[in-house]
């Protein structure tokens, strides 16, 4: 079945170790993006990729960044993990920006 | 910013009625979005409805959409135990920006 995967799905860091969590899709849609979500909140677009353009949220801290190395992957890097950055990432993707967006399951970041 | 807000924040009902959820939205949108997450989970796309439509039907679902009051509302009926998660309103804005804005969401349990 087409769909998005994330590894891992749990993810525990050291405050400060740079951690890669990672995403991949079997749709072959062209826009992929990341999203932060904390307890309770809405989830909150870090950043995304048309194609190999890339876009990022004003607000978006530099300790955040994203690389997209062919269609069908996409990596968050979190530079300097500080314990605010303990969340929920979730990866999504859509053929057409804006349009419906398909989720992955999450991979959950523990920072100690 | 376009962030909807959702109304009620949380809500128990008794298993076979329905739910009624509702979202406001600040600025004109290209189309609106519900999705469920179930909890520790990524998100699942339920229905789209686009600013010239005014209602869409999906299964048990409903959604309405008035664009001059920038509210939507989502309406399950017969509801089940299964119904219980987070669900959330997302809005594309008229600008073409490629991206969706969450909704704060709202808690549905189903009560057995």
């Amino acid at each position: 079945d087409a769909m998005v995967i994330q590894n891992p799905r749990y993810q525990v860091t050291q405050f400060g170790k740079p951690v890669t969590l990672s995403c991949s899709q079997t749709l072959n849609h062209n826009v992929m993006y990341w999203y932060q979500q904390k307890s309770s909140q809405a989830p909150k677009l870090l950043f995304h990729y048309y194609d190999k353009d890339f876009n990022n949220e004003a607000d978006t801290p530099d300790n955040f960044q994203s690389r997209r190395p062919n269609t069908s992957f996409c990596f968050l890097d979190i530079r300097s993990p500080g314990l605010g950055d303990a969340a929920m990432y979730l990866c999504a993707t859509s053929l057409i920006a804006g349009e419906t967006q398909y989720f992955g399951p999450g991979t959950r970041l523990l920072v100690l | 910013s376009q962030q909807g807000e959702e109304d009620p924040q949380a809500l128990s009902i008794q298993e076979g009625e329905n739910a009624t959820m509702n979202c406001s939205y600040k600025t004109s949108i290209n189309n609106l979005q519900w999705y469920r997450q179930n909890s520790g989970r990524g998100l699942v796309h339920l229905i789209l409805i686009r600013s010239n439509e005014r209602e869409k039907h999906s299964g048990r679902l409903r959604v309405t959409l008035d664009t001059s009051k920038k509210s939507s509302s989502l309406l399950i009926t017969a509801s089940r135990a299964a119904d219980t998660a987070s669900y959330f309103c997302a809005t594309e804005t008229n600008f073409g920006n490629e991206k969706l804005t969450f909704g704060t969401g709202t808690r549905l349990t189903i009560i057995p």
